[in-house]
């Protein structure tokens, strides 16, 4: 069975650039969930989608949107990037979405802004 | 506001020996913990998941532990491997409200030296 996988794997933008991550789930996996992670913050969630609509949000702001797809696909798009912005950004996939379903990650976009 | 404390942030230990990472949480109502392996440039991996009626589970040389009084757990490494070197993640859930409510620890990256 295929894992998550995630694309672009690297990307570098400037300042006021927008950018779209792409990442595809485990095949039967509902839920994709969309994560920022720093060195200092540790993951930081985003949002969550299942079924094709945004169930959970985090505290960011609306700059970072995504959406999902009828095939679970989902899309992350962050607009007018800033230098804050540089991150790895990892999505992860599960059945349902509870919480006691195991998220499985994927190799994460690793987002530099300069 | 919901914390997870990891300690220590970084640790070197020889090959071969054990070692034990300690998470501390004021996460409560609580459902779950999971402890999470991220190799360098990989999306974190689920190693364990421990509900508040468990005090220990095990995986292979991997084993955590939980007290749930105390808002306390450890993973210990046993007979530690070069492969072992990653960052380990705490990672804890409430018994309610989507994922933005679950906390991620910031991670305890270890080193296994030869």
């Amino acid at each position: 069975k295929a894992g998550v996988t995630q694309t672009p794997r690297y990307l570098i933008k400037t300042r006021g650039q927008q950018v779209t991550l792409s990442c595809s789930p485990i095949s039967g996996h509902r839920s994709v969930s969309w994560y920022q992670q720093t060195p200092g913050q540790g993951l930081q969630f985003l949002f969550e989608y299942f079924s094709e609509t945004q169930r959970n949000k985090g505290n960011f702001p609306g700059r970072f949107s995504g959406r999902q797809f009828s095939n679970s696909r989902s899309e992350m798009n962050v607009s007018t990037l800033e230098l804050g912005d540089s991150a790895l950004y990892l999505c992860a996939s599960s059945l349902a979405g509870t919480f006691t379903d195991t998220q499985y990650f994927g190799p994460g976009t690793r987002l530099t802004v300069l | 506001k919901n914390q997870v404390e990891q300690s220590p942030q970084s640790l070197i230990i020889l090959e071969g020996k054990n070692c034990t990472l300690q998470c501390n949480y004021t996460v409560s109502p609580f459902s779950n913990l999971r402890w999470y392996k991220q190799d360098t440039g990989r999306g974190p991996v689920s190693l364990t998941i421990m509900t508040f009626s468990e005090n220990t589970k095990s995986n292979g040389r991997y084993t955590a532990t939980l007290d749930a009084d105390t808002k306390q757990s450890s993973l210990h490494i046993t007979a530690s491997q070069l492969s072992d070197s990653a960052s380990y993640i705490c990672v804890v859930s409430p018994n309610s409200g989507g994922y933005q409510k679950v906390t991620f620890g910031i991670g305890t990256k270890l080193q296994v030296i030869p």
